[in-house]
């Protein structure tokens, strides 16, 4: 039990697009869920923490326009990563939370 | 500021012996801590955690020791297998229950045989 997904595992897109990343909770209801973003060879840096049915909230220096979130069930959360830029490449990956965090698998993100 | 640190980016340990995982933490305000594995392309799982009212904490193979003066938590892993290669990750929360959590920069433990 208690497995979380990603969608898509990974991703290449082009510089100025969006893309979207969703995180199912596959087994059990999440009434909250947390994004975070890797960089190699680096921590797990929370980005946001999600509440369903409510706006997300970001951690420092997290620009909340440039991604954004919506839970809008307690089985999924999405992050969209709008006009994407090189920069932005990295391995976003979320959690959900029931007594602990679960884990999804992540998604590569790869801007050009 | 890098609140929870792991400082040895790798370690290698023949397959069998003990393996001694080391995190520190600065924060004193946190008072659970978590260890996950993580393997290549995949999210972290959930391995041991503590809390700060205990020193130790036991689960099969794997204990984790907690030294709250010292800010210092190790994992230890007994005996190690080939299994265990993988990135381990210690996480730090104010809160019990795990949320709002604060990792290190991992540490990847390779098993030889």
């Amino acid at each position: 039990g208690a497995v979380v997904s990603q969608h898509p595992s990974w991703v290449i897109c082009k510089s100025g697009t969006s893309v979207k990343i969703e995180c199912r909770s596959l087994d059990f209801q999440a009434t909250t869920m947390f994004w975070y973003r890797q960089f190699p060879k680096q921590s797990l840096m929370l980005m946001a923490t999600s509440n369903e049915g409510s706006k997300a909230t970001y951690e420092q220096g997290v620009e909340k326009d440039k991604f954004l979130i919506n839970h809008a069930s307690l089985t999924l959360s999405t992050l969209t990563v709008t006009s994407a830029h090189p920069e932005d490449s990295s391995f976003y990956i979320c959690s959900a939370y029931m007594v602990e965090q679960y884990f999804g698998p992540g998604t590569r993100l790869t801007v050009t | 500021d890098q609140q929870v640190k792991q400082n040895s980016p790798s370690l290698s340990v023949q397959e069998g012996r003990i393996s001694i995982l080391n995190c520190d933490y600065t924060n004193s305000m946190f008072d659970y801590f978590l260890w996950y594995k993580k393997y290549p392309a995949e999210g972290p799982t959930f391995l041991i955690s503590i809390s700060s009212i205990k020193d130790k904490n036991e689960d099969g193979r794997f204990t984790v020791f907690l030294n709250k003066s010292a800010k210092h938590l190790s994992l230890h892993i007994v005996p190690s297998q080939p299994g265990d290669s993988a990135v381990y990750f210690c996480a730090a929360s104010i809160i019990q229950g795990a949320q709002k959590l604060v990792f290190g920069q991992g540490t990847r433990l390779t098993i030889n045989p």
